[in-house]
């Protein structure tokens, strides 16, 4: 079954914690992008990967990072979480420019 | 500055009551518009993409239509199980980019 998938599905920590949500798709797909939703903002772009190796900022890079060594995989960084990273992630990819994403259930992530 | 914009924000119906979404957008070179479907706790699900003015997708009882500045979601005789928050995208400029806009969704209820 094509899916996006993401863990943790829910993460409770502190500020400054130093933690990582994976992601990985099964579709071999080019492109992968990081999306945080919040309530009135909708969703936000943080960073997209156009390949391997190749990533660059979305609208709300501050305070993240990602890295792209396989295709498959897009993990997203978080060095040292404050409140304000409090939210719904979502990982998202797609095969070509113009088609649809692809999106994961989301991560719920409280920084405490 | 690349925008979208939806309404209304919550649309409350009956069983039966057809209706319709709206997603305006001003982005400077349009490749792409998008509707997905948000139920609680999942990511967005794909519906359909639409790429140039007049063009029109159907998909059982909902309708995409787009033109130079807007498009509409039609839903027609909405059933309980279309209750979700419907949202809009736009990939917009020239380039490899991969960046998304997205509007902040029309939450649609349907009462049996």
């Amino acid at each position: 079954e094509a899916q996006v998938t993401q863990n943790p599905r829910y993460l409770i920590t502190v500020t400054g914690k130093k933690l990582t949500v994976t992601c990985s798709q099964n579709m071999n797909h080019e492109y992968m992008s990081w999306y945080r939703q919040d309530p009135g903002l909708g969703l936000r772009q943080i960073y997209y990967s156009m390949n391997v190796e190749v990533t660059d900022k979305g609208d709300v890079p501050e305070g993240y990072k990602v890295s792209r060594k396989e295709k498959r995989n897009f993990p997203l960084i978080l060095e040292s979480p404050s409140p304000n990273q409090t939210s719904l992630y979502f990982c998202a990819s797609r095969a070509v420019l113009g088609t649809p994403q692809h999106f994961g259930d989301g991560t719920r992530l409280s920084i405490l | 500055e690349d925008q979208v914009t939806q309404s209304p924000e919550a649309l409350r119906l009956q069983e039966g009551e057809s209706s319709s979404l709206n997603c305006s957008y001003t982005v400077s070179g349009l490749r792409g518009l998008f509707w997905y479907r948000q139920d609680p706790g999942k990511g967005p699900e794909f519906l359909f993409t639409l790429y140039s003015a007049g063009e029109e997708k159907e998909k059982e009882r909902l309708k995409a239509t787009l033109t130079k500045k807007e498009s509409f979601l039609h839903i027609t005789a909405p059933k309980p199980e279309d209750s979700a928050t419907y949202l809009c995208a736009v990939q917009a400029g020239g380039g490899a980019t991969n960046k998304l806009i997205f509007g902040t969704g029309t939450l649609l209820a349907v009462q049996p």
